[in-house]
Formats: C-alpha cells, structure tokens, sequence
C-alpha cells in the first residue's frame, strides 16, 4: 500500500515569496491534516479536512495560509507571502476512512526554509 | 486551550533500562491517548494507543493511563540504542472536532 506522498521535500525561498506544498494521502483515506512542526517542538495542526470539507482551521494564519482539498483527494497548502517564522517542516498526514481516530499516517514533510 | 504538555529532556537511559516517558494534558473529556516516534529527520509514526485506564502491553512498550491525574506514560523495557528518538505524546480531543494534539516531545538517548 502507497503511503502519503508529499512534494517538493525541501524548498528555499526569500520572505515575501510564495510557496505551495502538494499531498496524497493513502487511497481511501477521508481525513488529511496538515500539521505545522517547527524545529524541537511538536506538530501544530493547521487544518483538519474530512473528505473536501474543513474539519478545523482555527490554527491557520488565515492572512497568509490557505490550503484545499479539490474533489476530496490530494490537497494544496499555500503561504503567501512567506514570513522568517514559517520556516519549519510542512507534514501531511491522513487517516482511515473511519475518520479521525488519532492513527494518523505520515508523509515525509516539506521542509520550509525562509530567507 | 487544550494543551499537552512533555518534559523535552534529554532523557539519557544505558542500554538494557527502562525508560519512563511522561505525560499531562489539560482535557477531563478527552478519551483517546497515542504515543508517536520521530527520529531525527523523519517524520511521526504511531507506536502506541491507549484508551482506558490501566496499563497497555505491547512488546517492549507499556502505556499507562491514569485519566483522574490527567496523566499518561509510556515505559520502554530493555532500552536499545536503535530507541534513541522523540517521542510524541499526543491527545485526541473529542470535544473540539476530534482534533489530534501533540506534546512538545521528549528526547531520549538510550547509551551502549
């Protein structure tokens, strides 16, 4: 079984740029997540999609981060324009089709570096 | 604010100990309890899940769970070095859309 594929892994760019962070999570998964995880500190959720439909974005910067979830498969999360302090690895994750049940799967992460 | 809380350590353990991993959090409500693995540039992969309390086995892992104390565990038997990772606590709230909130991780260096 494919796990959750995530791209690009590494990305550099000056503040005030913009970038996009792609996922696919595990065929048949109806919940992803997009978790923030700054260096030594734990995953921040950003948000929680079910299906296309957002679960919870209350801890999106909502002025500089948007993200979707076009026909409920592969998601975008976009920053725009990018700040120092958005450096840190982008994970995508999803679970089973029970919903979220706290088993989350992992991709790689996307890791931001912000100049 | 739901929040969980770990002490980041290091938590420095010789090879064939038990290390003890601690955890509280801020929800009486919450029902569900998991306990993830980073190593150094990976990302998370879950290693445990408890859901009452009590103790959990499963092979070298133990999560306990005490929900009066706010209080969860996790008990590594026979420390080897291949452990030396974060390890992730991390708490299913269900009373705020079922949202997976992490700790802050504890460091552990398990040394031949």
């Amino acid at each position: 079984e494919a796990g959750v594929a995530q791209s690009p892994r590494y990305k550099i760019i000056e503040k005030r740029q913009s970038v996009a962070f792609w996922c696919n999570p595990i065929s048949g998964h109806a919940t992803l997540y997009w978790y923030q995880q700054i260096l030594g500190q734990g995953p921040k959720l950003l948000i929680q999609f079910q299906n296309n439909g957002v679960v919870d974005d209350s801890q999106l910067p909502k002025d500089r981060f948007s993200a979707e979830r076009l026909k409920g498969v592969d998601s975008t999360l976009k920053i725009q324009p990018a700040k120092l302090e958005d450096s840190a690895v982008y994970l995508c994750a999803s679970s089973s089709p029970r919903g979220n049940t706290g088993e989350l799967f992992f991709g790689e992460g996307s890791r931001l570096t912000v100049l | 604010q739901k929040e969980v809380e770990q002490n980041s350590g290091p938590l420095s353990v010789p090879e064939g100990a038990i290390a003890s991993l601690n955890c509280t959090y801020s929800d009486r409500g919450s029902q569900s309890f998991f306990w993830y693995r980073q190593y150094s540039g990976k990302s998370p992969e879950l290693i445990m899940s408890i859901y009452s309390n009590g103790d959990k086995e499963d092979g070298r892992f133990t999560a306990q769970l005490n929900k009066a104390s706010q209080y969860v565990s996790l008990l590594i038997r026979d420390s080897q070095p291949s452990d030396s990772a974060t390890y992730l606590c991390a708490v299913l709230f269900h009373n705020a859309g079922n949202m997976l909130t992490f700790g802050g991780g504890t460091r552990l260096m398990v040394k031949p």
